[in-house]
């Protein structure tokens, strides 16, 4: 069964560096979701991804995020300058379709990122 | 701005108990779905309900969504160990993208 990637799967890192989180993205999926999870709360969304472009963000994802696609089948998430309260767990999801059938999301097993 | 809400946030209870968290939604949702997530998992898609008042079952799951299409339940009948995790609704408000707006949760823990 096709199934969303994610690496690294821990990454740690020091407060003002960059790091960048990747994933690979269900082979025929068209839409693509970075989420976040800090520990113990519930899981927030952070910005929807599509024909190259970004469909929508939320506010958390401010000028520090970026995303890509850089290739035809990996989706990155940019941290530019990381801070102690980015530390979460980040998941990457996707689906076939917007709305109606096969709009359900399918995520990844998530990158656990530790700011020092 | 939207939100989710989610009772009870935890719940104890013995293998062979039955279970059900409620989800509520600030304003109307164009569907909702349900995601199981394991102690250092990720979420795991259950199910989506779009119809008001649907109600749909897998095996000893049952969901509803609401008439009005602000809340919706999960009931698990005759818990076992393995349906052990958080329960998490997640609100989807159409428009022009998919972003899922969760709930709170709903830890089960389930005593053999």
């Amino acid at each position: 069964e096709p199934e969303v990637t994610q690496t690294p799967s821990h990454q740690v890192t020091q407060m003002g560096q960059e790091v960048i989180l990747r994933c690979v993205p269900i082979s025929n999926h068209l839409y693509f979701y970075w989420y976040r999870q800090i520990l113990g709360q519930k899981v927030e969304f952070l910005v929807s991804f599509y024909n190259n472009e970004i469909s929508e963000k939320s506010e958390i994802f401010d000028d520090q995020f970026s995303v890509e696609r850089p290739d035809g089948s990996n989706f990155t998430l940019k941290i530019r300058s990381t801070k102690l309260e980015d530390s979460a767990m980040y998941f990457c999801a996707s689906s076939r379709t917007l709305a109606g059938a096969y709009n359900e999301q399918f995520f990844g097993p998530g990158t656990r990122l530790t700011v020092l | 701005g939207q939100q989710v809400m989610q009772i009870p946030q935890y719940q104890h209870v013995q293998e062979g108990e039955d279970f059900t968290t409620y989800c509520n939604s600030s304003t109307t949702l164009s569907n909702i779905q349900w995601y199981k997530q394991r102690p250092g998992g990720h979420p795991v898609f259950l199910i989506q309900l779009v119809k008001s008042g649907e109600v749909k079952k897998q095996k000893r799951l049952t969901f509803q969504f609401g008439e009005a299409k602000k809340n919706s339940s999960l009931h698990i009948t005759a818990t076992q160990t393995t349906d052990v995790g958080t329960y998490f609704c997640a609100g989807n408000y159409g428009g022009a993208t998919n972003k899922l707006i969760f709930g709170t949760g709903t830890l089960l823990a389930v005593q053999p």
